[in-house]
């Protein structure tokens, strides 16, 4: 069985200093991980993914992720956040069946 | 390029009124189709999923249905709407495993 926990529901973080968004998975087999970033009434749009290659996943606007297998965790990160990064962001994971499954998202808030 | 599009993107229903969401993708074929629905402060719930035309699997029960009359055509319906059946519902494709989900830009369905 799969199974994604996004450790915080909210973060808050000053423009300008780093953001970290955490999320834990199970999985029975080697997993893919995605993170997905939402604003508001929007759809998800795909930040990044790791499907078995480099354990460090470089994405888009300016954010990382790292896979560590012996942690089960699949953090996001970003050196200095924006305020435009104020957004919901979701992990998802999938063993290569046709589901994934989406954790309950993170709320981030940036202050200016 | 491949694209997906999802309509209406907002609807208020009275209870007890039928649905229809349509979603169409774009240059490609044979895509994995999905919906999904995100209700008020909580995550992502896979309501279908389909690998093909007339092929259906439901995630959870529910007052919902969907259907794929066509290759690139998912639609999701209700015959009468519940006030429960109010959320953020967003239809996706992916091309293959491993390979993350292109979300539509959703639908914002109020049942009064």
């Amino acid at each position: 069985a799969q199974s994604v926990t996004q450790l915080d529901s909210h973060v808050s973080v000053s423009e300008g200093t780093p953001v970290l968004l955490r999320c834990n998975y199970s999985s029975s087999y080697s997993p893919s991980l995605f993170w997905y970033v939402q604003h508001p009434n929007k759809g998800l749009q795909l930040l990044l993914k790791y499907t078995s290659a480099a354990t460090l996943v470089k994405g888009i606007n300016g954010f990382e992720a790292e896979f560590k297998k012996s942690e089960t965790s699949f953090h996001l990160t970003k050196p200095s956040a924006h305020m435009s990064d104020a957004a919901e962001y979701f992990c998802a994971v999938t063993s290569g069946t046709y589901k994934y499954i989406f954790g309950t998202g993170t709320r981030l808030k940036v202050l200016a | 390029s491949q694209t997906i599009h999802q309509w209406p993107a907002t609807l208020v229903q009275p209870v007890g009124s039928p649905l229809s969401l349509e979603c169409t993708v774009e240059g490609t074929s044979n895509p994995n189709l999905y919906w999904y629905r995100q209700a008020a402060g909580r995550g992502l719930q896979l309501l279908f999923y389909s690998v093909g035309i007339g092929q259906i699997s439901s995630e959870v029960p529910q007052n919902l249905s969907a259907s794929r009359p066509q290759d690139r055509q998912f639609i999701l319906s209700s015959k009468k709407l519940l006030l429960s059946d109010s959320g953020f519902y967003l239809c996706a494709w992916r091309p293959g495993q491993g390979v993350g989900y292109t979300f539509g830009s959703g639908t914002r369905l109020t049942v009064v």
